[in-house]
């Protein structure tokens, strides 16, 4: 049972344009919506995170919007830039244990 | 130290040996976490310790599979027997405090069984 689907699998945008990948969770225990971002060889690395009392949480140029009652949250990345190009995970967590997308892998064409 | 380490980087195994993985977290932080992630998926839960304690291991896949905290800071991932379907990558992440959120991970421990 997949807990958190991710969407799309693989994204390809123009540098300058917007990213958006949206993920769907089935569990309202969950208290906390992060995403991490992983390059190759490297461990994920937090990037933003929501609570589900808030509807919406810029940091920069990337944005996390929360639709509780739908059961979704997805990232906003602003003005993507070539170093943007990486494999982003959302993941939902409760009690610290964290439950993760399948991933979207993001190129940024220059 | 500045972030979580992890040894050894890599790890190739002959199907039957035993490994053993280790995790260095965030000097003070309490809470440890074990993730496996396959090739082109997302991390998967583990196992979890606050301190010394092993709160939660409802994620190990098999018997084979045993973590450990003693002191409550490095942590070792061992895995017994290993197999085929072993083959992952190995994720640890530390978080500060009982309640926290932010987890931080290491760089992983690329373990292939042959």
């Amino acid at each position: 049972q997949q807990q958190v689907k991710q969407s799309p699998q693989s994204l390809i945008v123009q540098k300058g344009g917007i990213s958006i990948i949206n993920c769907a969770y089935e569990n309202t225990a969950f208290d906390y919506f992060p995403w991490y971002q992983q390059f190759p060889g490297k461990g994920p690395a937090l990037l933003i995170a929501i609570r589900p009392d808030v509807s919406e949480k810029k940091e920069g140029r990337f944005t996390i919007s929360f639709n509780k009652s739908a059961k979704q949250f997805s990232l906003h990345i602003m003005d993507s830039q070539p170093g943007d190009s990486a494999t982003y995970f959302c993941a939902a967590s409760n009690a610290g244990k964290s439950t993760f997308g399948d991933g979207t892998t993001l190129t940024v064409k220059p | 130290g500045a972030g979580v380490s992890q040894s050894p980087r890599y790890k190739v195994a002959k199907r039957g040996q035993d490994v053993a993985l280790r995790c260095d977290p965030i000097s003070g932080h309490v809470s440890l976490f074990w993730y496996q992630q396959a090739l082109g998926q997302g991390p998967e839960f583990l196992t979890y310790f606050q301190n010394e304690a092993q709160l939660d291991k409802s994620g190990l896949p098999s018997d084979r599979f045993f973590a450990e905290r003693p002191e409550g800071s490095v942590s070792t991932l061992k895995i017994q027997r290993t197999q085929q379907e072993d083959s992952a990558v190995y994720l640890c992440a530390s978080s500060q405090g009982t309640v926290s959120r932010e987890q931080y991970f290491g760089p992983g421990t690329r373990l292939t069984v042959t």
